[in-house]
Parts: structure tokens; C-alpha cells; sequence
């Protein structure tokens, strides 16, 4: 099956840790995309990478950091620096930088104790 | 002004009834609009693009394009309980593409 996986699908952040959210595809599409929902709001942008080994900011992007070392994975890491970080987490992809339909994962909703 | 404005909602209507989602864009440049559905607690999934004036169907969905009052709108004929879900409309922009999303409409479908 093609398809986006995000892992895991809850995650509890403890106070002045950071926490890795894992997101892979196997679409063989080269745009990947973070975006953040809070309860009763649309979706913001993170970061996103148009081609391995290159990424850019997005919109709300203090206190989060990416990689794109290959392909098929854009893992996202929540740091310490985000003193907000309760909300769902959605990784998408495209199939190329300049191709607007973008395809979701199931998310991650990231906790704090 | 926000740059994709949606009927905040929520929105209730009777089983077979139509249900009318609307959503207005800041930026005369765009050519392109998506409508994605998004159930409680799930990710968004893709339902209608349209990227010309005037409607786009597709089975029980039509997506209508005015761009020169930069409005778009989705219309579910014949709504069902299972359509029930916030509808999220999204416009493209940047050199990636990347989506900028309204804050949603949640529809209750009423059996």
C-alpha cells in the first residue's frame, strides 16, 4: 500500500524535553510538508522541503527543527524552545515542488505532562 | 484581512438537504483551490480542486469558482450523516505550493 505513516500517534512531552515525531512515505513524492492544528483552527505551516537535503520555514517554525536526509522521511523534532507544543501534528506530501495536491498523514497529537 | 476566510459555523442541516460551504481568498493571484474533509480527530483528505470559473461536480459535491469576488464554495447535495465533518478550504501559494488553510467549517448533518 502507498501511503504516508506517522509515528507515533500520541506523544507525551515531558517539561524542557525534546520529542522526534517520525513521518515517511513511500509515494516516491519529493515535497514534504509539517503543519500544526490546534482545536477549532485550520492547519499552519511548519516547514517543508521541496527536494532531499533541503528544507524551509514556514510560518511558525520557532522551536521546531526537520531533516531531509532521504526521500521518504521528514521527521520533525519538537524542542524545549516550544513552550506551547500541545496540538495534532500533520505531515503531507507532494509529488514535486510545484504540485498542489498534497496528501495527509493520520497525524500525531502531541501531549504535555 | 485573512488570507483564506471561511464560514466559522457550525453548520447544521437536514438529511437530504443541501449543505452550502463558503470561503473567500485575499489574493487575486491564485489559480488554484482545494476543499479537503476532515473528520473529528482524523487527518485532512482531499474531496474537490477547481482551478476555473465556474462549478466543478463530482458525484454529490460541487465546488463553484468566482474569482473575480475571489469566493469559492462547495455545495454536498442529498447530505447524508456521514457527511458530517469540518470542510477545510486551502489555496496554494510559494514556490513549493505550500497550503494556506481557512479555520474550517464544522457541518452536522441532521438524521
Amino acid at each position: 500500500d502507498g501511503g504516508i505513516t506517522q509515528s507515533p500517534k500520541y506523544l507525551f512531552r515531558k517539561e524542557g524535553q525534546n520529542v522526534t515525531l517520525s513521518c515517511e512515505q513511500n509515494l516516491n513524492h519529493d515535497a514534504m510538508y509539517w503543519y500544526r492544528q490546534d482545536p477549532g483552527q485550520g492547519l499552519r505551516l511548519i516547514y517543508y522541503s521541496q527536494i532531499v537535503n533541503d528544507f524551509q520555514k514556514g510560518d511558525i517554525a520557532e522551536g521546531y527543527s526537520v531533516s531531509r536526509e532521504k526521500k521518504e522521511s521528514f521527521p520533525l523534532t519538537v524542542t524545549s524552545a516550544q513552550k506551547n507544543p500541545t496540538a495534532f501534528y500533520l505531515c503531507a506530501s507532494s509529488m514535486s515542488s510545484g504540485t498542489e495536491t498534497q496528501y495527509f498523514g493520520p497525524g500525531t497529537r502531541l501531549l504535555v505532562l | 484581512q485573512k488570507e483564506v476566510e471561511q464560514n466559522s459555523g457550525p453548520l447544521s442541516v437536514p438529511e437530504g438537504a443541501i449543505a452550502s460551504l463558503n470561503c473567500t481568498y485575499s489574493d487575486r493571484g491564485s489559480q488554484s483551490f482545494f476543499w479537503y474533509r476532515q473528520y473529528s480527530g482524523k487527518s485532512p483528505e482531499l474531496i474537490m480542486s477547481i482551478y476555473s470559473n465556474g462549478d466543478k461536480e463530482d458525484g454529490r459535491f460541487t465546488a463553484q469558482l468566482n474569482k473575480a469576488s475571489q469566493y469559492v464554495s462547495l455545495l454536498i447535495r442529498d447530505s447524508q450523516p456521514s457527511d458530517s465533518a469540518t470542510y477545510l478550504c486551502a489555496v496554494p501559494r510559494g514556490s513549493a505550493r505550500q497550503l494556506t488553510f481557512g479555520s474550517g467549517t464544522q457541518l452536522t448533518v441532521l438524521p
